[in-house]
């Protein structure tokens, strides 16, 4: 497809479990972008990628959660220990180039995952 | 710390009116500021994006101006339609990631 995917859409697990949120961005963005939405806010920045390395990640918000992009095209945003505070939309978004000015970032539908 | 902020959170007009949404920011030290259109469960469309050195962008119903120095942007909705009914929200760039305000929820009274 044309736009960037996540998948799954949605995730119900159990506290304490482990998941996995896949992103998969528009072919050729060398930029990829984690964000969480919790009900009623904007989006909160989590982490970016520019090409396979994580050139920031001050919004992870402890070491429970850590993403990859191995090949510079696909990500995977891991959470350990999961708890109910991790429930949320999280947001995946691209870009051609991260480098802001003209740079928009395009944003998938998001996987809500639910912490039971 | 960068903080954005909307005003009003929500919003409900009858059909045909022009509105106002505001955003305003703390920290001038910008790339661009962009708006964001969301629907319900859906992912963030963008609808216009300002690059720092600009005042305002037009597309379609829609002008969206940025005042800098004072911090502002503002994002004018012409001749509302109940399909312009969503959330939006408005972001800045300082780099690379974008911070978010919370959003206004429009809606358009058919």
């Amino acid at each position: 497809g044309a736009g960037v995917s996540q998948t799954p859409s949605n995730k119900v697990t159990e506290k304490g479990k482990y998941v996995e949120l896949r992103c998969d961005p528009i072919s050729g963005h060398t930029a990829l972008y984690w964000y969480r939405q919790s009900l009623g806010q904007g989006p909160e920045f989590l982490i970016y990628f520019q090409g396979t390395g994580a050139a920031d990640d001050s919004g992870l918000p402890n070491d429970r959660f850590f993403a990859v992009r191995p090949e510079g095209s696909v990500s995977t945003l891991k959470i350990q220990r999961t708890e109910r505070g991790d429930s949320a939309v999280y947001l995946c978004a691209s870009s051609p180039t991260g480098g802001g000015g003209t740079d928009t970032q395009y944003f998938g539908p998001g996987t809500r995952l639910t912490v039971l | 710390k960068q903080e954005v902020t909307q005003i009003p959170a929500a919003l409900s007009v009858p059909e045909g009116e022009n509105l106002v949404l505001n955003c305003s920011f703390t920290d001038s030290a910008i790339y661009n500021l962009q708006w964001f259109r969301q629907d319900p469960g859906k992912g963030l469309t963008s609808l216009l994006l300002i690059q720092s050195s600009q005042r305002e962008q037009t597309s379609g119903r829609l002008n969206a101006s940025l005042d800098k120095s004072s911090g502002r942007s503002t994002l004018y909705i012409a001749a509302s339609q109940p399909g312009d009914s969503a959330t939006y929200l408005c972001a800045v760039s300082g780099a690379q990631k974008l911070v978010f305000g919370q959003g206004t929820r429009l809606t358009i009274n058919p």
